[in-house]
């Protein structure tokens, strides 16, 4: 597999109800950090993990890291219509944040009103 | 909030024709990126910049490609002779240091015709 798998690839759920995505990645990373994708747009940041951390909170959205599994995943909580969006994970393996990422093929997630 | 600023957003050329695509950083940023996603593909890493040099380039960043930054504000990325397969959305990144993150623009979506 490759380095950022997302699971799963496509999610839909109602308005109001939890959602969850994972992400797997292969080698030791440096940090991880998730990003959504509305349909032919660009990449909205949403938050990163470092890989001293094990879970980090923006909002709805819950982010937990376990290194050990070399896995990641991503909850959105009371979901809304407008969480409606590809999510993606993207893995920094450098001890630099400002290294290149490696970004996994994303869950399109559809909420549904 | 500040933005990346990317034009033009779509742009159709003939194959083996030239394209110049613009980004503008934000302005503290020091870090600078291209990063390109086929449709229905992943999004992956071209080339990071830094200190007017090429900091880190992928496989795909062959010869046909550039980039320059020939100002204090632009970032371009210059595909010499364009090929079908070049088509994809084109996103320029930026970051400084410490950042949590990327900033990333909206895309430009390129056409080979």
């Amino acid at each position: 597999s490759q380095q950022g798998e997302e699971d799963p690839q496509a999610l839909s759920i109602q308005e109001g109800e939890n959602a969850t995505m994972n992400c797997s990645y292969k080698t030791s990373i440096n940090n991880l950090q998730w990003y959504r994708q509305n349909s032919g747009r660009g990449l909205v940041h949403l938050i990163l993990i470092r890989s001293n951390e094990r879970e980090k909170h923006s909002g709805r959205l819950r982010v937990t890291l376990d290194t050990s599994k070399k896995s990641s995943s991503l909850l959105i909580t009371a979901s809304r219509a407008a969480d409606t969006a590809s999510y993606f994970c993207a893995t920094a393996l450098t001890t630099d944040s400002w290294g290149k990422f490696q970004f996994g093929a994303g869950t399109q997630v559809v909420v549904t009103p | 909030e500040p933005e990346v600023t990317q034009t033009p957003s779509h742009q159709v050329t003939q194959m083996g024709q030239e394209v110049i695509l613009r980004c503008v950083p934000i302005s503290n940023h020091l870090y600078f990126y291209w990063y390109r996603q086929i449709l229905g593909q992943k999004v992956e890493f071209l080339v990071s910049f830094y200190n007017n040099e090429i900091s880190e380039k992928s496989e795909i960043f062959d010869d046909q490609f550039s980039v320059e930054r020939p100002d204090g504000s632009n970032f371009t990325l210059k595909i010499r002779s364009t090929k079908l397969e070049d088509s994809a959305m084109y996103f320029c990144a930026s970051t400084k240091q410490g950042a949590n993150g990327y900033t990333f623009g909206s895309g430009t979506r390129l056409t080979v015709v």
